[in-house]
């Protein structure tokens, strides 16, 4: 069936360090892709979307393009700060009938100042 | 204004008790759903409402049975409660159901505990 793959953790940086956090998926046609993240205590709010392929979803100095070509949607941002530790979501839906989440495992990300 | 709410925000019962978990969200959207997430943060959806209609019911134990009064409601009931249901429940809620859904809207979570 269907699936995410995502850049296991936890991922540990240093202040102003470039990230990167690798997303990849089976299957092909979703409609639009997502990154979630998760602060510590709290739920998932949504932190960028793209909504068709070559679509670069940003929001708070991340960035992340759809890439139906290698069927990929890395999450990237050129200086983290000690406020972006957090766990980070990649989730296509499934599409069809309903709009079916399926996460990835989840990447913790651990900022150091 | 707080989007999407759970209480309550921690239960810790013992095994065999029956507990529910209340959700509500005032952003006008029609479809809600339930989260299981493990200690490992993997999150895996339990069931999903539109317009009250039960559409997404996965594998879960008959124990656990949500209930939808009304569209800004979604409730979970859980019957004979196991060590292993100790976990973070997420409600969420979305405008529309099918591919042309918008993003999920997520409430705080339930921390359940059960000992």
């Amino acid at each position: 069936g269907d699936s995410v793959t995502q850049m296991e953790g936890p991922v540990t940086l240093s202040e102003e360090a470039f990230l990167t956090i690798n997303c990849t998926y089976t299957a092909t046609g979703y409609p639009s892709l997502f990154w979630y993240v998760q602060y510590p205590g709290e739920g998932l709010q949504l932190l960028l979307k793209a909504t068709k392929a070559d679509d670069k979803g940003s929001n708070k100095g991340f960035e992340a393009t759809y890439r139906k070509e290698t069927t990929s949607f890395h999450l990237e941002k050129g200086s983290v700060q000690v406020s972006d530790s957090a766990v980070y979501f990649c989730a296509p839906p499934l599409g069809g009938a309903t709009n079916k989440l399926i996460f990835g495992t989840g990447t913790l990300l651990a900022v150091q100042p | 204004d707080t989007a999407v709410s759970q209480t309550p925000k921690y239960l810790v019962t013992q095994m065999g008790n029956d507990k529910s978990i209340k959700c509500e969200q005032n952003l006008g959207h029609d479809t809600m759903y339930w989260y299981k997430q493990d200690s490992k943060k993997f999150l895996k959806i339990m069931f999903s409402y539109n317009n009250k209609e039960l559409i997404i019911n996965e594998t879960v134990p008959n124990r656990f049975s949500p209930k939808s009064p009304d569209k800004a409601h979604l409730n979970l009931h859980i019957n004979s409660l196991e060590l292993g249901d100790s976990a973070v429940y997420f409600c969420a809620s979305s405008q529309g159901a099918g591919q042309g859904a918008g993003e999920q809207y997520f409430g705080p979570g339930t921390r359940l505990t059960v000992t």
